[in-house]
């Protein structure tokens, strides 16, 4: 069972801030991670995923893992309020599904 | 097709009917998921599908419920004797091989009433 916990919201950033989204998990072996936003009333939607230790950055988001402290997580640069949204923590490990975290709404203020 | 097609989109049933759910994947996706999402919940896992053969039917959440997947592609959830319970939006994915992160379809959301 691969239990995935994320840091609890909602979260309220300024537009133009850093939103920092923390995702831990608790299966050793995970070996992938995604990171997906869902809009209200939306289905969730794939943004980032990380496979190895570091820094993984596209556009305004960045993805970074450490799996020695079993630790994920994503930054939203430069926020702007179309980023308002909850963001989902996925971990993938040696079997065939990906267990979500419960997900962190941002709510970005203009 | 382009993206995962599900439908219907809404579906409105009165307690103890039976609904069935379509799902259509990407082609050429071997791999393919349901999971139920109820109302400020988060994503609860079903049951996983690799070509037509589904490995773990661990999640369905009871004997009501049951899925099938046909010609590698399109798969149905079918609930039977529906209860109040199960209203939530019933949410299908397809993946290449399993092995990469999943695209999701639009949902369906059902209400049992």
């Amino acid at each position: 069972q691969k239990e995935v916990e994320q840091n609890s919201g909602p979260l309220s950033v300024p537009e133009g801030a850093i939103a920092s989204l923390n995702c831990t998990y608790s299966d050793r072996v995970s070996q992938s991670f995604f990171w997906y936003r869902q809009y209200s009333g939306k289905s969730p939607e794939l943004i980032m995923s990380i496979y190895s230790n570091g820094d993984k950055e596209d556009g305004r988001f960045t993805a970074q893992l450490n799996k020695a402290s079993q630790y994920v997580s994503l930054l939203i640069r430069d926020s702007q309020p179309s980023d308002s949204a909850t963001y989902l923590c996925a971990v993938k490990g040696n079997d065939y599904k990906l267990s979500f975290g419960a997900g962190t709404t941002v709510t970005v203020r203009a | 097709g382009a993206g995962v097609s599900q439908s219907p989109s809404n579906k409105v049933t009165e307690k103890g009917k039976d609904v069935e759910l379509r799902c259509d994947p990407i082609s050429g996706h071997t791999a393919l998921y349901w999971y139920r999402q109820s109302l400020g919940q988060g994503l609860e896992f079903l049951i996983y599908f690799q070509g037509n053969s589904a490995p773990d039917k661990s999640g369905l959440p009871s004997d009501r419920f049951s899925a099938e997947r046909t010609g590698g592609s399109v798969s149905t959830l079918t609930i039977q004797r529906t209860q109040q319970e199960d209203s939530a939006v019933y949410l299908c994915a397809s993946s290449l091989d399993g092995n990469y992160g999943y695209t999701f379809g639009s949902g369906t959301r059902l209400t049992v009433v």
